[in-house]
Protein backbone atom coordinates (compact mmCIF):
# COMPACT_ATOMS: atom_id res chain seq x y z
CA UNK A 1 0.00 0.00 0.00
CA UNK A 2 1.04 3.89 -0.42
CA UNK A 3 0.98 4.68 3.55
CA UNK A 4 1.65 2.84 6.77
CA UNK A 5 -0.61 0.13 7.69
CA UNK A 6 -0.96 -0.90 11.40
CA UNK A 7 -2.48 -4.14 12.20
CA UNK A 8 -4.63 -5.07 14.24
CA UNK A 9 -6.53 -1.69 14.48
CA UNK A 10 -8.48 -2.67 17.88
CA UNK A 11 -7.10 -5.29 19.93
CA UNK A 12 -9.32 -6.03 23.51
CA UNK A 13 -6.96 -8.40 25.63
CA UNK A 14 -7.54 -9.48 29.39
CA UNK A 15 -5.00 -8.37 31.85
CA UNK A 16 -2.06 -10.97 31.99
CA UNK A 17 -2.07 -11.96 28.41
CA UNK A 18 0.57 -11.08 25.61
CA UNK A 19 0.20 -8.82 22.54
CA UNK A 20 1.61 -8.46 19.39
CA UNK A 21 1.17 -5.20 17.41
CA UNK A 22 2.00 -4.99 13.80
CA UNK A 23 3.48 -2.07 11.39
CA UNK A 24 4.13 -2.14 7.47
CA UNK A 25 6.29 0.90 6.82
CA UNK A 26 6.07 2.42 3.83
CA UNK A 27 8.53 0.51 1.22
CA UNK A 28 11.76 1.93 0.42
CA UNK A 29 11.74 3.80 4.55
CA UNK A 30 14.59 3.06 6.46
CA UNK A 31 13.59 4.27 9.66
CA UNK A 32 10.50 2.94 11.71
CA UNK A 33 9.49 4.80 14.98
CA UNK A 34 6.54 3.76 17.82
CA UNK A 35 4.96 5.66 19.51
CA UNK A 36 2.49 5.50 22.18
CA UNK A 37 -1.24 7.97 22.87
CA UNK A 38 -2.99 7.45 25.85
CA UNK A 39 -6.13 8.91 26.23
CA UNK A 40 -6.46 12.55 25.95
CA UNK A 41 -2.14 12.91 26.18
CA UNK A 42 0.05 13.48 23.80
CA UNK A 43 2.66 10.78 21.62
CA UNK A 44 4.88 9.27 23.79
CA UNK A 45 7.62 7.87 22.12
CA UNK A 46 8.94 3.88 22.43
CA UNK A 47 11.39 2.89 20.19
CA UNK A 48 12.88 3.72 17.15
CA UNK A 49 14.87 1.48 14.06
CA UNK A 50 17.36 2.81 11.51
CA UNK A 51 18.50 0.42 8.64
CA UNK A 52 20.83 -2.22 10.17
CA UNK A 53 21.52 -0.35 13.13
CA UNK A 54 21.28 -1.31 16.76
CA UNK A 55 17.53 0.15 17.89
CA UNK A 56 17.10 3.16 20.54
CA UNK A 57 14.75 1.69 22.99
CA UNK A 58 15.21 4.36 25.58
CA UNK A 59 11.65 4.88 25.28
CA UNK A 60 10.04 1.63 26.00
CA UNK A 61 8.37 2.12 29.55
CA UNK A 62 9.61 -1.48 31.09
CA UNK A 63 10.97 -4.79 30.36
CA UNK A 64 7.28 -6.25 29.29
CA UNK A 65 7.97 -3.86 25.58
CA UNK A 66 10.02 -5.17 23.02
CA UNK A 67 10.43 -4.31 19.53
CA UNK A 68 11.63 -6.42 16.58
CA UNK A 69 12.13 -5.16 12.84
CA UNK A 70 13.18 -7.65 10.05
CA UNK A 71 15.98 -5.59 8.02
CA UNK A 72 13.58 -2.58 6.55
CA UNK A 73 10.91 -3.99 6.54
CA UNK A 74 7.94 -5.01 9.12
CA UNK A 75 8.30 -4.20 12.49
CA UNK A 76 6.08 -6.01 15.60
CA UNK A 77 5.65 -4.41 18.73
CA UNK A 78 5.22 -7.18 21.36
CA UNK A 79 3.62 -6.37 24.84
CA UNK A 80 3.76 -9.50 27.60
CA UNK A 81 1.72 -9.99 30.84
CA UNK A 82 -0.67 -7.13 29.82
CA UNK A 83 -1.66 -4.08 32.38
CA UNK A 84 -4.83 -2.16 32.43
CA UNK A 85 -2.31 1.01 32.17
CA UNK A 86 -0.90 -0.26 28.73
CA UNK A 87 -4.71 0.41 26.89
CA UNK A 88 -3.64 3.21 24.38
CA UNK A 89 -3.42 4.06 20.62
CA UNK A 90 -0.13 2.61 19.56
CA UNK A 91 0.97 4.96 16.42
CA UNK A 92 3.74 3.51 13.86
CA UNK A 93 5.88 6.06 11.83
CA UNK A 94 8.47 5.41 8.84
CA UNK A 95 10.39 7.98 7.26
CA UNK A 96 13.08 8.18 4.14
CA UNK A 97 15.84 8.56 7.37
CA UNK A 98 16.08 9.40 10.94
CA UNK A 99 15.55 12.88 11.87
CA UNK A 100 18.14 15.29 11.73
CA UNK A 101 20.12 13.37 8.67
CA UNK A 102 19.01 15.55 6.32
CA UNK A 103 17.08 12.83 4.30
CA UNK A 104 14.10 13.78 2.67
CA UNK A 105 11.75 16.26 4.40
CA UNK A 106 12.22 15.00 7.78
CA UNK A 107 8.61 14.08 7.83
CA UNK A 108 7.35 10.93 9.91
CA UNK A 109 4.52 9.12 8.33
CA UNK A 110 2.30 7.59 10.88
CA UNK A 111 -0.27 4.75 10.30
CA UNK A 112 -3.49 4.59 11.69
CA UNK A 113 -2.88 2.83 14.97
CA UNK A 114 -3.78 -0.01 16.59
CA UNK A 115 -6.14 0.95 19.82
CA UNK A 116 -5.24 -1.27 22.81
CA UNK A 117 -7.71 -1.95 25.61
CA UNK A 118 -6.90 -4.04 28.64
CA UNK A 119 -9.68 -4.76 30.45
CA UNK B 1 5.74 18.95 33.60
CA UNK B 2 6.13 18.20 29.80
CA UNK B 3 9.25 18.83 27.60
CA UNK B 4 6.66 20.72 25.08
CA UNK B 5 3.89 22.90 26.14
CA UNK B 6 0.85 23.44 24.51
CA UNK B 7 -1.42 26.20 25.12
CA UNK B 8 -4.57 26.62 24.83
CA UNK B 9 -5.10 23.13 25.93
CA UNK B 10 -8.34 23.47 24.12
CA UNK B 11 -10.82 25.71 22.20
CA UNK B 12 -13.78 26.59 20.43
CA UNK B 13 -14.36 29.34 17.76
CA UNK B 14 -16.82 30.40 15.92
CA UNK B 15 -16.72 28.98 11.73
CA UNK B 16 -14.88 32.60 10.03
CA UNK B 17 -12.60 33.20 13.18
CA UNK B 18 -8.86 32.68 13.48
CA UNK B 19 -7.05 31.53 15.81
CA UNK B 20 -3.73 30.77 17.18
CA UNK B 21 -2.34 27.80 18.97
CA UNK B 22 1.47 27.92 20.71
CA UNK B 23 3.69 25.45 21.54
CA UNK B 24 7.13 26.62 24.06
CA UNK B 25 9.53 24.54 24.41
CA UNK B 26 12.10 23.94 27.79
CA UNK B 27 14.88 23.38 25.36
CA UNK B 28 16.49 24.98 22.37
CA UNK B 29 14.54 23.92 19.49
CA UNK B 30 16.67 23.00 16.11
CA UNK B 31 13.57 21.43 14.52
CA UNK B 32 9.54 21.99 14.90
CA UNK B 33 7.22 20.37 13.49
CA UNK B 34 3.46 20.45 13.54
CA UNK B 35 0.39 17.60 12.84
CA UNK B 36 -3.24 17.55 12.79
CA UNK B 37 -5.14 14.74 14.20
CA UNK B 38 -8.76 13.71 13.72
CA UNK B 39 -10.25 11.00 16.05
CA UNK B 40 -9.41 7.68 14.87
CA UNK B 41 -6.95 8.46 12.57
CA UNK B 42 -3.43 8.67 12.33
CA UNK B 43 -1.37 12.13 12.02
CA UNK B 44 -1.15 14.61 9.05
CA UNK B 45 1.97 16.67 8.57
CA UNK B 46 1.42 20.04 8.16
CA UNK B 47 4.77 21.81 8.29
CA UNK B 48 8.05 21.60 9.49
CA UNK B 49 10.40 25.06 10.49
CA UNK B 50 14.36 24.72 11.38
CA UNK B 51 15.18 28.15 11.32
CA UNK B 52 14.90 31.24 13.90
CA UNK B 53 12.47 33.45 12.64
CA UNK B 54 11.09 31.23 9.60
CA UNK B 55 7.43 31.14 8.25
CA UNK B 56 5.63 28.81 6.34
CA UNK B 57 2.28 28.77 4.93
CA UNK B 58 -0.33 26.16 3.68
CA UNK B 59 -3.57 27.18 2.83
CA UNK B 60 -5.22 29.13 5.92
CA UNK B 61 -1.99 27.93 8.25
CA UNK B 62 0.55 29.59 9.06
CA UNK B 63 3.35 28.47 11.86
CA UNK B 64 6.27 30.56 12.47
CA UNK B 65 9.26 29.74 14.71
CA UNK B 66 11.19 31.73 17.46
CA UNK B 67 14.20 30.37 18.02
CA UNK B 68 15.02 32.87 20.85
CA UNK B 69 11.98 32.80 22.94
CA UNK B 70 11.77 28.78 22.18
CA UNK B 71 8.71 29.06 20.80
CA UNK B 72 6.37 28.22 17.72
CA UNK B 73 2.93 29.34 17.13
CA UNK B 74 0.37 27.90 14.32
CA UNK B 75 -2.41 30.56 13.49
CA UNK B 76 -4.96 29.31 11.42
CA UNK B 77 -7.59 32.44 9.16
CA UNK B 78 -11.52 32.19 8.90
CA UNK B 79 -11.34 29.11 10.41
CA UNK B 80 -13.67 26.28 9.30
CA UNK B 81 -15.35 22.89 10.45
CA UNK B 82 -12.42 21.09 8.72
CA UNK B 83 -10.09 22.55 10.92
CA UNK B 84 -11.14 20.76 13.50
CA UNK B 85 -8.90 17.86 15.21
CA UNK B 86 -5.81 17.93 17.75
CA UNK B 87 -3.14 19.53 16.56
CA UNK B 88 0.45 18.58 18.43
CA UNK B 89 3.62 20.28 17.69
CA UNK B 90 7.28 17.96 18.08
CA UNK B 91 10.94 19.04 18.40
CA UNK B 92 13.33 17.20 17.10
CA UNK B 93 15.13 15.73 19.74
CA UNK B 94 18.29 13.68 18.72
CA UNK B 95 16.41 11.54 15.85
CA UNK B 96 13.18 11.54 17.14
CA UNK B 97 10.54 13.72 18.28
CA UNK B 98 9.41 14.81 21.38
CA UNK B 99 5.43 15.58 21.03
CA UNK B 100 3.62 18.29 23.55
CA UNK B 101 0.12 17.10 25.05
CA UNK B 102 -2.05 18.60 21.93
CA UNK B 103 -4.44 21.43 21.58
CA UNK B 104 -7.79 20.55 20.47
CA UNK B 105 -9.65 22.45 18.38
CA UNK B 106 -13.43 22.87 17.79
CA UNK B 107 -15.38 25.14 15.06
CA UNK B 108 -18.63 25.67 15.35
CA UNK B 109 -21.03 26.12 12.12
Amino acid sequence: GAGVSQSPSNKVTEKGKDVELRCDPISGHTALYWYRQRLGQGLEFLIYFQGNSAPDKSGLPSDRFSAERTGESVSTLTIQRTQQEDSAVYLCASSLGLLGQGVGTGELFFGEGSRLTVL
Amino acid sequence: SQELEQSPQSLIVQEGKNLTINCTSSKTLYGLYWYKQKYGEGLIFLMMLQKGGEEKSHEKITAKLDEKKQQSSLHITASQPSHAGIYLCGADRGNKLVFGAGTILRVKS
